[in-house]
């Protein structure tokens, strides 16, 4: 079972719209939570970072976390066509310091 | 702020010489810095941690003695390639982690080994 799962899509949705990015991840003990984009042919950028329960809003983007179901999403509210990119989870290995990241979810916004 | 660096961004050599990638560090100190590599149409794959002072921890099925690491400063992480080989072109990535667990990511370095 791998680490920290993402749906490949890739996910397509209109301009306007709200994307909605899911991510799961096996290690209960994982405290801290990130979500990345990468543009194609670039490296991967931080957007978020959550590591309590709840919701985290930052402009169009808010985090979800949820521990105890071991699920993270990222919500995109009136989505771009700027925003078409690779969204990558990334979950915090707590004695490593690594991230451990998900496959990446390709999101593809439609004018 | 938390701006990582990376010199050069792109390298282009022949078989068999060794490349040096900077990954630098500029508005934050780093005590861990960390070296991906990326393959086209793939997902990251972390190749070792290199900390400060010390040597780097590579991962599982990384050679050392080809991917040689040194973090000689709290900003400062290089990695040689060691006699490239074509299978070596690649995109690597370092990436700098803060006091906390974020790590920032540099723009990469574009390997072409002929």
């Amino acid at each position: 079972q791998k680490e920290v799962e993402q749906n490949s899509g890739p996910l397509s949705v209109p301009e306007g719209a709200i994307a909605s990015l899911n991510c799961t991840y096996s290690d209960r003990g994982s405290q801290s939570f990130f979500w990345y984009r990468q543009y194609s042919g670039k490296s991967p950028e931080l957007i978020m970072f959550i590591y309590s329960n709840g919701d985290k809003e930052d402009g169009r983007f808010t985090a979800q976390l949820n521990k105890a179901s071991q699920y993270v999403s990222l919500l995109i509210r009136d989505s771009q066509p700027s925003d078409s990119a690779t969204y990558l989870c990334a979950v915090n290995s707590g004695n490593t310091g690594k991230l451990i990241f998900g496959q990446g979810t390709t999101l593809q916004v439609k004018p | 702020g938390a701006v990582v660096s990376q010199h050069p961004s792109w390298v282009i050599c022949k078989s068999g010489t060794s490349v040096k990638i900077e990954c630098r560090s500029l508005d934050f100190q780093a005590t861990t810095m960390f070296w991906y590599r990326q393959f086209p149409k793939q997902s990251l794959m972390l190749m070792a941690t290199s900390n400060e002072g010390s040597k780097a921890t590579y991962e599982q099925g990384v050679e050392k003695d080809k991917f040689l690491i040194n973090h000689a400063s709290l900003t400062l992480s290089t990695l040689t390639v060691t006699s490239a080989h074509p299978e070596d072109s690649s995109f690597y990535i370092c990436s700098a982690r803060d006091r906390g667990t974020t790590q920032y990511f540099g723009p990469g370095t574009r390997l072409l080994v002929l």
